[in-house]
């Protein structure tokens, strides 16, 4: 069965430092994966997406993620994080078959605070 | 353009009542997700809506739990005889079909508290 881990619960790191959020799926075949972000009070927001091709995706807000198939890995980087960036992360693992799309499966996300 | 919405934002009800939440999808998205987060279980899948298809209901927690999406747009989802362990926030998702579609988009979520 899919699933994903995202081994790190809350993470606190200062404003200005670069963040790396990790996140390992187990999947039989080559994932769609996706990295949300949630503030509090808000739904869901897409950072970026992996379907094929080069494996290091670009996302919104200057976030990006490296695909390693080798390690089942999908880790979300930051190089300089800002305030604004605390919120909860969540890295999901998803599928596509024939013309339909199936639900995603969600790690536990990661809660992310800042310091001055 | 408008992105998922979903009503209410928040609705508290009392053990044993029926409950009806309502999404309304992007227009001219054929999939549509409901999804539960709760505390300690993160976020689970319910149920799924694709174009005429049967909808996949794997996701439900119990037969208290049921969909439905008329016209293949606005969904609405119907928790009976609410339980407190059915307190969590609600979120709905839509998305296109097809490749380089898949990208689900969220709405706001309806918070449930059952008291």
């Amino acid at each position: 069965a899919q699933s994903v881990t995202q081994p790190d619960i809350h993470i606190t790191v200062s404003e200005g430092a670069s963040l790396e959020l990790r996140c390992n799926y187990s999947y039989g075949a080559t994932p769609y994966l996706f990295w949300y972000v949630q503030s509090p009070g808000q739904g869901l927001q897409l950072l970026l997406k992996y379907f094929s091709g080069d494996t290091l995706v670009q996302g919104i807000k200057g976030f990006e993620a490296e695909f390693k198939r080798s390690q089942s890995s999908f880790n979300l980087r930051k190089p300089s994080v800002h305030w604004s960036d605390a919120a909860e992360y969540f890295c999901a693992v998803g599928e596509a078959y024939g013309g339909s799309q199936g639900n995603l499966i969600f790690g536990k996300g990661t809660k992310l605070s800042v310091k001055p | 353009g408008a992105g998922v919405s979903q009503s209410p934002s928040n609705k508290v009800t009392e053990k044993g009542k029926d409950v009806e939440l309502r999404c309304d999808p992007i227009s001219g998205h054929t999939a549509l997700y409901w999804y539960r987060q709760s505390l300690g279980q993160g976020l689970e899948f319910l149920i799924y809506f694709q174009g005429n298809s049967a909808p996949d209901k794997s996701g439900l927690p119990s037969d208290r739990f049921s969909a439905e999406r008329t016209g293949g747009s606005v969904s609405t989802l119907t928790i009976q005889r609410t339980q407190q362990e059915d307190s969590a926030v609600y979120l709905c998702a839509s998305s296109l079909a097809g490749r380089g579609g898949y990208e689900q988009y969220f709405g706001p979520g309806t918070r449930l508290t059952v008291t």
